[in-house]
């Protein structure tokens, strides 16, 4: 099955800093990606995605990178603000046309002002 | 984007009792919609995949006696814990399909 993992599991930036989440996965045929931000005592919360054709993807303060070489990606936060402090998943959806995406471990933003 | 909803946002209950929690779509229909546990700093664990009018597909070491699913409409899921024990107490989430997994906010079970 398809073995996604984080990283760091915890990781503190000063408010105002770029942060970098990394995540892993290991199905060499996976075709899109997924990053979700998880407040503490709520729901995932999409933040954005990419598809394997790509290799970056550009929202609003946020990057993710794609290397399907090392079957890597991250996701970069630009100017980090004390709201995005929460724990960020990246998902996987499962192969053979299964769109359920199997989440990762999660990487925990504390955003210190 | 579209909502999801979740009732209980919390509850508590003995040993023993069974607790249903809800799931719906707010404005959209859900042929789909999917269950998850999380436990304290933890990831989303899926459950079951809750199908309309069908029989839900539990994931594998979950019991579907213990956590019953309904899905008797397009916008509505129900997850019954039954005869719960402590070791049941954590963070269920629901989700629902539309173009996208839309995820609810979450039910805080704890069994005493």
């Amino acid at each position: 099955g398809e073995s996604v993992g984080l990283h760091l599991p915890t990781l503190s930036v000063q408010e105002g800093d770029n942060s970098i989440i990394n995540c892993a996965y290991s199905n060499s045929a996976s075709d899109y990606f997924i990053w979700y931000k998880q407040e503490s005592g709520k729901g995932p919360q999409f933040i954005i995605d990419i598809r394997s054709n790509m290799d970056k993807r550009q929202g609003q303060r946020v990057t993710v990178l794609l290397n399907k070489t090392v079957k890597h990606l991250s996701l970069q936060i630009a100017a980090t603000q004390p709201g995005d402090s929460a724990v960020y998943f990246c998902a996987v959806p499962g192969g053979g046309g299964s769109y359920i995406p199997t989440f990762g471990r999660g990487t925990s933003l504390i955003v210190h002002p | 984007g579209a909502v999801v909803s979740q009732h209980p946002s919390w509850v508590i209950c003995k040993s023993g009792t069974s607790v249903k929690i809800e799931c719906r779509s707010l404005d959209f229909q859900a042929t789909t919609m999917f269950w998850y546990r999380q436990f304290p700093k933890q990831s989303l664990m899926l459950m079951a995949t809750s199908n309309e009018g069908s029989k839900a597909t539990y994931e594998q070491g979950v019991e579907k006696d213990k956590f019953l699913i309904n899905h008797a409409s397009l916008t509505l899921s129900t997850l019954t814990v039954t005869s719960a024990h402590p070791e049941d107490s954590s963070f269920y989430i629901c989700s629902a399909l539309d173009d996208e997994q839309f995820f609810g906010p979450g039910t805080r079970l704890t069994v005493l």
